[in-house]
């Protein structure tokens, strides 16, 4: 199973929204509405930000938000804001019962 | 909510073997899967594999299958992570995170234990 495709690097402005594709296969994205997407910040362990592809866990600003469209699934930041500088990563259930990772995108809030 | 607590960082020789920990905390853990996810230096997560604390029932990722075992103690809610021979490429951080059975996403998440192999 490869790993799902991200951009290696994003940057965008204080206030401005930025989106962050992930492209798998009909194996995994395009088959499940089981994507979800973690942010990690340097030394930490990943968080929780979108399950079930457009759903925000408890705590979680609304300034994130999930879509998927075929066998690409897309995180939208709104408002950037200076803590969102982090590596955010998506992941989907597949077909051979297992997970798989995006190959990880990090953001840069300028 | 879970809570999940990791034995210490380890340093070990090429060839030792290791057996590193995730203990979970809360009520009803036999409906939670825990799984283990590598974070070598500088680079991004991938799955291990997890194991389901109701029955044991598990599953591997293909790159991992034969390279580690995974196992658990249901009667104090613990998680293992387990090689027979380690290599200098297994020097990582290693995560645990827990998905109540059911769910598709992990919520809950270890501070991570890193192992560094080094001669």
């Amino acid at each position: 199973q490869s790993a799902l495709t991200q951009p290696a690097s994003v940057s965008g402005s204080p206030g401005q929204s930025i989106t962050i594709s992930c492209t798998g296969s009909s194996s995994d994205i395009g088959y499940y509405d089981y994507v979800s997407w973690y942010q990690q910040h340097p030394g930490k362990a990943p968080i929780l930000i979108i399950y079930d592809v457009n759903y925000r866990p408890s705590g979680v600003s609304n300034r994130f938000s999930g879509s998927k469209s075929g066998n690409m699934a897309s995180l939208t930041i709104s408002g950037l804001q200076a803590e969102d500088e982090a590596a955010y990563y998506c992941n989907s259930y597949t077909s051979g019962d297992i997970y798989v990772f995006g190959t990880g995108t990090e953001l840069t809030v300028l | 909510e879970v809570q999940l607590v990791q034995s210490g960082a380890e340093v070990k020789k090429p060839g030792e073997s290791l057996k590193i920990s995730c203990k979970g905390s809360g009520n009803n853990f036999t409906k939670y899967w825990i799984g283990w996810v590598r974070q070598m230096p500088g680079k991004g997560l991938e799955w291990m594999g997890f194991i389901f604390f109701g029955d044991s029932n598990m599953r591997y990722s293909p790159s991992f299958q034969g390279q580690v075992t995974i196992s658990a103690d249901r009667s104090i809610n613990t998680a293992y992570l387990q090689w027979s021979g380690l290599k200098a490429s297994d020097t990582a951080m290693y995560f645990c995170a827990s998905s109540l059975n059911g769910a598709k996403a992990w919520n809950f998440w270890g501070p991570g234990t890193l192992v560094t192999v080094s001669s």
